[in-house]
């Protein structure tokens, strides 16, 4: 079945620029979606389709993804992003969705 | 504004059954354009995809999971609903139901419940 591997924390100061990897077989041939997920809370997509942002997601989202690796890309982190980011696809070889593992996103 | 309300019983007893259902509300679940999916995460772990449902009955399932759910759909109600037979303590979980954007290549979740946890013991 697809795996999809996150990092199991990333840490960042405020004000910089926080990077999410998601690794996986190809997977710049699958489309890759986002979801982030506060203490308490259901996730929330906050970027889908690779690079595209919901109504709501500030513009410090983006998403890109090519070869092996995507990534999740946060400009001018502030206290409040701090939380777990999920990637997905859908493997459509199996009929199958994947989650990848989580990655916990500190604000120093 | 779509919104998913998941509910049923948040104990069950081992080799049990757990039973839960999604209501949809501010939208039909019958709409032609989406389906509809469970999706679980254990405490302090990460996310885990169930099945998902089209309002006319097709389904895909988890494979580590098929031979024990079944995921069902009551458009008269505009619910849907999920059996997990034969549990145990590792189907200790939060529950959400959400709406899933597919096509014949993609699937992600745009519209989420607020999650109920479900807890397997005696």
């Amino acid at each position: 079945s697809y795996v999809l591997t996150q990092p199991p924390s990333v840490s960042v100061a405020p004000g910089k620029t926080a990077r999410i990897t998601c690794g996986g077989n190809n997977i710049g041939s699958k489309s890759v979606h986002w979801y982030q997920q506060k203490p308490g809370q259901a996730p929330v997509l906050v970027i889908y389709y690779d690079s595209d942002r919901p109504s709501g997601i500030p513009e410090r989202f983006s998403g890109s993804n090519s070869g092996n690796t995507a990534t999740l890309t946060i400009t001018r982190v502030e206290a409040g992003d701090e939380a777990d980011y999920y990637c997905q696809v859908w493997d459509s070889s199996s009929d199958h969705l994947v989650f990848g593992g989580g990655t916990k996103l500190t604000v120093l | 504004q779509l919104q998913l309300q998941e509910s049923g019983p948040g104990l069950v007893k081992p080799s049990e059954t757990l039973s839960l259902t999604c209501t949809v509300s501010g939208g039909s679940i019958s709409s032609g354009s989406y389906f509809w999916g469970w999706i679980r995460q254990p405490p302090g772990k990460g996310l885990e995809w169930i099945g998902t449902i089209y309002y006319g009955g097709s389904t895909y399932y988890n494979p580590s999971l098929k031979s024990r759910v079944t995921i069902s759909v009551d458009t008269s109600k505009n619910q849907f609903s999920l059996k997990l037979s034969s549990v145990t303590a590792a189907d200790t979980a939060v529950y959400y139901c959400a709406r899933d954007q597919r096509d014949g290549f993609n699937s992600l979740f745009d519209y989420w419940g607020q999650g109920t946890l479900v807890t397997v013991s005696s």
